[in-house]
């Protein structure tokens, strides 16, 4: 069963520009999390789509942004973007409504010039 | 407020011996934990998880404990073995809001 797929693996942008990563959930799961881990911290939660709508969001400004598809794959899109936003951007995916155990893929690493 | 300490950032053992992972969580209504490891390079994975009714669980080489009189999770890796070198996180997750708070991570390293 495959697990968690992420892409790009890599992405490099420059400051104000936008960038969108990509996620396809785990066969059966309606949940996608989005996570920012930056260099040498924890995750730090962005948003939790479920069945193509926002469930809930973390403290992060407006530009961070996503979108459920009906096949659960996922979107994450962040706008003007900063230095500081460079970081790995991981997705994660659970069955569904609470269902806390979250299965992470390998992760986005962004990085904003 | 959101967090989940932990008591050490780093942990060093000698192969072999039994590493003790230590996390301190803020919020008394979170009613589930989880632990994950992580690798370089590579995503959270998940190692075992406990909820608030129980103080004890056990996986393979692997024990949670929970006190959540003093609101402190443990977790115990049994003959620490080389692949055992990551970071550690402790989550947890408030009743109802099915949103995990990430502490800040472990990294342990193992010494032949």
């Amino acid at each position: 069963e495959a697990g968690v797929t992420q892409s790009p693996t890599h992405l490099i942008k420059t400051r104000g520009q936008q960038a969108t990563l990509r996620c396809s959930p785990i066969s059966g799961h309606t949940s996608v999390y989005w996570y920012q881990q930056a260099l040498g911290l924890g995750l730090q939660f962005l948003l939790w789509y479920d069945e193509g709508e926002e469930r809930n969001r973390g403290n992060f400004p407006p530009r961070f942004s996503g979108r459920q598809f009906p096949n659960y794959s996922s979107e994450l899109n962040v706008n003007a973007l900063e230095l500081e936003d460079s970081a790995l951007y991981l997705c994660a995916s659970s069955p569904g409504l609470y269902n806390e155990k979250l299965f992470f893929g390998s992760g986005t690493q962004l990085s904003v010039l | 407020g959101e967090s989940v300490g932990l008591h050490l950032p780093t942990l060093s053992v000698q192969e072999g011996d039994n590493s003790i992972i230590n996390c301190a969580y803020s919020n008394s209504a979170s009613d589930y934990f989880i632990w994950y490891k992580q690798e370089s390079g590579k995503g959270p994975q998940f190692i075992i998880d406990i909820r608030s009714n129980m103080d004890k669980r056990q996986g393979q080489r692997v024990t949670v404990l929970l006190n959540k009189t003093v609101k402190h999770l443990s977790l115990q890796i049994a003959a620490t073995q080389p692949g055992d070198s990551a970071v550690y996180f402790c989550a947890e997750n408030l009743q109802g809001a099915q949103k995990l708070v990430f502490g800040q991570g472990t990294r342990l390293t193992i010494n032949p």
